[in-house]
């Protein structure tokens, strides 16, 4: 039982490269999110999926796109990377939906935009 | 307007000692979620504790407590006996659930430093 899975742990771009952060979770829940961590900050959802099939916008969604390819898995996309989208990408699912849902994280993704 | 508000951005404290945490929060909705996660030098998100706005007794998972204060919107952190492992981030968070989404809104965090 892996939890939350994220690949890669670590890339390097250049500004206005594409790339696709992967993630996924073995704990059958509904609920995925993805989030980015800047310095000295805590964590800004960035999309989510309630369930198979539906995604919905964050706090932070632009640059961004993602895809919900099954219940397991829940992809990332930046089309173009800028700068400004340095950070730590972070995966996490939940069982629920609900407030009382407690969400696990996935070990994150360090991406430096040059 | 802020949420989730912690005061100490650092924290030193000697081992084997107890360590509160401070963390104070602002809803306006009854029905809410409060969280905790530690995040240690290697970067992980893990969850330490849950209380929920209707939970009569503050929650503990072995040495955490969670000191909640609801008339007050704080939820303080305790952790007893630290331990040098204890160093990390720590960050307090919470989850409405009829925000646009029912995302946790986490605050800016406490790096707690444990001395041997």
């Amino acid at each position: 039982n892996a939890g939350v899975t994220q690949t890669p742990k670590f890339q390097v771009l250049k500004t206005g490269q594409s790339m696709t952060l992967q993630c996924a979770q073995d704990m059958n829940h509904n609920s995925m999110y993805w989030y980015r961590q800047d310095p000295g900050m805590g964590l800004r959802l960035i999309y989510y999926s309630a369930s198979e099939g539906t995604t919905d916008k964050g706090e932070v969604p632009n640059g961004y796109n993602v895809s919900r390819l099954n219940k397991r898995e829940f992809s990332l996309r930046l089309e173009s990377a800028a700068p400004s989208q340095t950070s730590v990408y972070f995966c996490a699912s939940s069982e629920g939906w609900g407030w009382q849902e407690t969400q696990y994280f996935g070990p994150g993704t360090r991406l430096l935009v040059l | 307007a802020q949420k989730i508000t912690q005061t100490q951005p650092g924290m030193f404290v000697q081992e084997k000692e107890a360590v509160t945490l401070d963390c104070t929060y602002d809803t306006s909705d009854p029905s809410y979620g409060l969280f905790w996660y530690k995040q240690p030098s290697s970067g992980e998100m893990i969850f330490l504790i849950y209380q929920g706005s209707y939970d009569q007794q503050n929650a503990t998972e072995g040495r955490y407590s969670l000191n909640f204060q609801k008339a007050r919107k704080s939820a303080n952190l305790v952790i007893s006996a630290s331990q040098l492992g204890d160093s990390a981030m720590y960050f307090c968070a919470m989850r409405e659930p009829h925000s646009s989404a029912s995302k946790i809104i986490f605050g800016s965090g406490t790096r707690l430093s444990i001395r041997p």
